[in-house]
């Protein structure tokens, strides 16, 4: 089974409002990593956070992790008309040889104007 | 600097059928990932390749296979096709073959099975 849930399944806001999404894993990991994809295309990488960070920043983005809940959060604040997209959460998981995302089903962020 | 390309971008195939989908990781990537993603849903690892090897596989049929090439580009070839293999097909990149790094997407196959 799948190890990112992201909660909520769909968001809806205001332009210049935040948007806040939530993603729960189940086992250990060695970083998670957030993702975002415009219908139809591929996905962009926003940013990682590694096992032994508790928060991190890059531009409106701030991801945070809490390994003993096992979940994290990406922020977006002053959100534009341009993040409106699906926005997924990938877990990188301790111990595996190779690099194996697992992703979650996504959260659906809709800025209106 | 040319990032992750893959083709065809839209295919239509039958039941039974067989596809080759191709994929030319970013500059100086040399560990390439296929993934199955289905409308409405997240990407679906299926494996990946490095130095022409299949390293880690997910959770699909032998009928997914694949290949890598000394210029680091891949090929995923799906047999005998199911109406469930309709999907987006995604190649993501990285470098190194381990984990710890973003990977980079193309934008991906779009197959539909009559």
């Amino acid at each position: 089974s799948q190890q990112g849930e992201e909660d909520p399944q769909a968001l809806s806001i205001q332009e210049g409002e935040n948007a806040t999404m939530n993603c729960s894993y189940k086992t250990s990991i060695n970083n998670l990593q957030w993702y975002r994809q415009n219908s139809g295309r591929g996905l962009v990488h926003l940013i990682l956070i590694r096992s032994n960070e508790r928060e991190k920043h890059s531009g409106r983005l701030r991801v945070t992790l809490d390994t003993s809940k096992k979940s994290s959060s990406l922020l977006i604040t002053a959100s534009r008309a341009a993040d409106t997209a699906s926005y997924f959460c990938a877990t990188d998981h301790r111990g595996e040889g190779a690099q194996k995302l697992v992703f979650g089903q996504g959260t659906r962020l809709t800025i209106n104007p | 600097d040319a990032g992750v390309t893959q083709s065809p971008t839209h295919l239509i195939k039958t039941r039974g059928q067989q596809v080759t989908l191709r994929c030319s990781p970013k500059s100086g990537h040399d560990t390439v990932s296929w993934y199955q993603q289905a409308l409405g849903q997240g990407p679906q690892f299926i494996f990946q390749y490095y130095e022409e090897e299949e390293r880690q596989r997910g959770n699909f049929p032998d009928r997914f296979s694949g290949h890598q090439f000394p210029n680091y580009s891949s090929e995923l070839n799906v047999n005998a096709l199911l109406l469930g293999d309709s999907a987006l097909y995604l190649c993501a990149s990285s470098f190194g073959g381990a984990g710890g790094q973003p990977q980079h997407f193309g934008d991906g196959t779009r197959l539909s099975i009559l």
